[in-house]
């Protein structure tokens, strides 16, 4: 099943914190982050696997509550270079790798 | 560094026809994914080749098909192509399936008319 998102978007000032949250009816092994400029492939930002580790990109963090099925995305100390749709994606376990992406974020960062 | 490269960039096919879509992979990356995506969505997984075999599957109908070659470029494989099959398709690479960094490709227009 596809990850909800929310929020569907968020609008920021130069300098604000944002929180984009992700979350799955299904036991989850990995959650993926990217981000897409339009017109633009999505760029990897992060991975965070079952059981803790985090892979990371700087400046941008996150967390994954396994209970619960879901990750969040922090973005503190936002940059106009932060503007762009936010997509989790995420992976279940068992030998079908499908990564199966939310519908997105759009995130707008106004000087 | 090169990155992904997908070609062609854009494409415009009409209805019935078939359509092949490339992709190179980083260098040193042995899986390459397959994704759709359409305006508004997020990128709809389609295939990840590992070592040039399937080893994920998403739920596209048989139309679609894909191979990896020897060298770890890919083909994405549309058949009997559909005005619903008008989207942008991703090519992504990673060192390793499932669970690692992926990276994307510029991607391919395809529009069906």
């Amino acid at each position: 099943q596809q990850p909800v998102q929310s929020p569907q978007a968020v609008i920021l000032r130069e300098g604000e914190d944002a929180v984009i949250n992700c979350s799955s009816s299904k036991a989850l092994y990995s959650v993926h982050w990217y981000r897409q400029k339009h017109g633009e492939a999505p760029v990897f930002l992060m991975i965070l696997l079952k059981g803790g580790e985090q892979k990371g990109h700087e400046k941008i963090s996150a967390s994954f509550n396994e209970k619960k099925q879901q990750s969040s995305l922090y973005l503190t100390a936002s940059q106009l270079s932060y503007s762009g749709t936010y997509f989790c994606g995420t992976l279940g376990g068992g030998s079908n790798y499908k990564l199966t992406f939310g519908k997105g974020t759009l995130l707008t960062v106004n000087p | 560094d090169a990155g992904v490269t997908q070609s062609p960039t854009h494409l415009i096919k009409t209805r019935g026809q078939h359509v092949t879509l490339r992709c190179s992979p980083i260098s040193g990356h042995k899986s390459v994914s397959w994704y759709q995506q359409v305006l508004g969505q997020g990128p709809q997984f389609i295939f990840q080749y590992y070592e040039k075999e399937e080893r994920g599957r998403g739920n596209f109908p048989d139309r679609f098909s894909a191979r990896q070659f020897p060298n770890y470029s890919s083909e994405l494989n549309v058949n009997a192509l559909l005005l619903g099959d008008s989207a942008l398709y991703l090519c992504a690479s990673s060192l390793g399936m499932g669970a690692s960094e992926q990276y994307f490709g510029p991607g391919t227009r395809l529009t069906v008319t």
